[in-house]
């Protein structure tokens, strides 16, 4: 079973929508989440990291779901420059040093 | 500040050749890693270093190897090259405090 699963998507939206992706994680101890963006051909990027209580920067809000071990990325009043790979990331407690990535879920927003 | 910087961004090998790929940060982290991302996948992680002098396996090791002999370079060594090392490779460093990944803008490699 795979560390971290995500929808590969494409979720294809207009402009101005909400759209949210939910991600896994296997392990129940797991520590440490983050959401990084990812655009064609490019390097991840932080986007957000994810805390317990949840938090929100601008149109973007993130929340963690211990009990069901998903955390969550929603995106408000979508825009173009949207449009890019998401990419969750786990952090396993045996090991500080290392990070699980997710495949990406593959957002299109559309005029 | 240049960040992580990876290079060659681009390169073609024949199978069993050899290369390295280099990766410097100018940020001062103690801790870096080398993943490779194939088409349509997630990034797997081959190698890290929590500080010089000090390395580790991840994930997908075989057929790679690291050095770190100082806190900026952390190069990534591929010997006997083959088809299945075909992918883009991202080199990070890792803030202390934040836990924040910074990657290398990184460098794509095709074995024939």
């Amino acid at each position: 079973r795979k560390e971290v699963e995500q929808d590969p998507g494409p979720f294809n939206v207009p402009e101005g929508a909400t759209v949210a992706f939910n991600c896994t994680y296997s392990n129940s101890a797991s520590q440490s989440f983050f959401w990084y963006r990812q655009d064609c051909r490019k390097e991840p990027k932080l986007l957000m990291s994810v805390y317990s209580s949840g938090n929100e920067d601008g149109r973007f809000t993130a929340q963690l779901n211990r009990a069901s071990q998903y955390i969550s990325l929603l995106i408000r009043d979508s825009k173009l420059s949207d449009s890019a790979t998401y990419l969750c990331v786990v952090n396993l407690p045996y090991n500080f040093n290392k990070f699980y990535f997710g495949s990406g879920t593959k957002l299109n927003v559309k005029p | 500040n240049a960040g992580v910087t990876q290079t060659p961004k681009f390169r073609i090998l024949k199978i069993g050749q050899s290369m390295t790929l280099q990766c410097a940060q100018d940020m001062n982290h103690n801790y870096m890693y080398w993943y490779r991302q194939d088409p349509g996948m997630g990034l797997k992680l081959i190698y890290y270093s929590v500080g010089a002098g000090i390395t580790d396996k991840g994930e997908v090791p075989n057929g790679y190897n690291v050095s770190r002999s100082t806190t900026e370079d952390f190069p990534l060594r591929l010997e006997l090259a083959a088809p299945s090392q075909t992918s883009v490779y991202f080199c990070a460093s890792r803030h202390t405090d934040t836990g924040e990944l910074f990657f290398g803008e990184g460098s794509r490699l095709t074995v024939l």
